[in-house]
């Protein structure tokens, strides 16, 4: 089946830098791709929607100008957690849509910020 | 606005008994699809099923059964003679109109335990 990656798989970084984070649909193209954030022992809660060429869609409560989203190419998709602080230590998973309809997740970035 | 419920939050039964995880949902859309994964302890979510709305069909997978009720709004899970592998986390989801250009809304979870 269609297979989503995400880079890296678990990162640490400092209270104050910058992460980036890929999503990559590996045999599709993907106009369209999610980034999801799922607190410990929590639900998945939608971040963003992001569209391949266009600004992304974020959901209500998410701060656009801290997770900057960009959908640069049909198969690549990145979130940047700017300014990490410790509350954003959370597990981050990104979708994809494939021409087909279906909707595939990639395997989530454990963030944990010190 | 769309909303998924979960009520049970964990679940813990004994190996080779069978249990149903119960979701209830709610849209206006007339259109809609449900999903079920599944996510262990690695955290990546593994698709289970997906179901649309016009389709009331109970489905069987194996051990794993769906059953979908429109007039209930409930598309609950049944597990029958559950394995210790199937201790994970799972969880409802739906979306509305396409399942693919449609973001998901999950439910809550149910943290499922077998015991050997």
């Amino acid at each position: 089946g269609a297979v989503v990656s995400q880079h890296p798989s678990w990162v640490i970084c400092k209270s104050g830098t910058s992460v980036k984070i890929e999503c990559r649909s590996l045999d599709f193209q993907a106009t369209t791709m999610f980034w999801y954030r799922q607190f410990p022992k929590q639900s998945l809660m939608l971040m963003a929607t992001s569209n391949e060429g266009s600004k992304a869609t974020y959901e209500q409560g998410v701060e656009k100008d801290k997770f900057l989203i960009n959908h640069a190419s049909l198969t690549l998709s990145t979130l940047t957690v700017t300014s990490a602080h410790p509350e954003d230590s959370s597990f981050y998973i990104c979708s994809a849509d494939s021409p087909s309809d279906e909707q595939y997740f990639g395997p989530g970035t454990r963030l944990t910020v010190t | 606005a769309q909303k998924v419920t979960q009520a049970q939050t964990e679940i813990s039964v004994v190996e080779k008994e069978d249990v149903t995880l119960d979701c209830v949902y709610e849209t206006r859309d007339t259109t809609y699809y449900l999903f079920w994964y599944k996510q262990p302890p690695s955290g990546e979510l593994v698709f289970l099923i997906r179901r649309n709305s016009f389709d009331e069909q109970n489905e069987i997978s194996g051990r794993y059964s769906w059953n979908f009720q429109k007039s209930t709004s409930s598309f609950n899970f049944t597990i029958t003679a559950s394995q210790v592998v199937d201790s994970a986390v799972y969880f409802c989801a739906l979306s509305g109109r396409g399942s693919g250009a449609q973001k998901l809304v999950f439910g809550q979870g149910t943290r499922l335990t077998i015991n050997p």
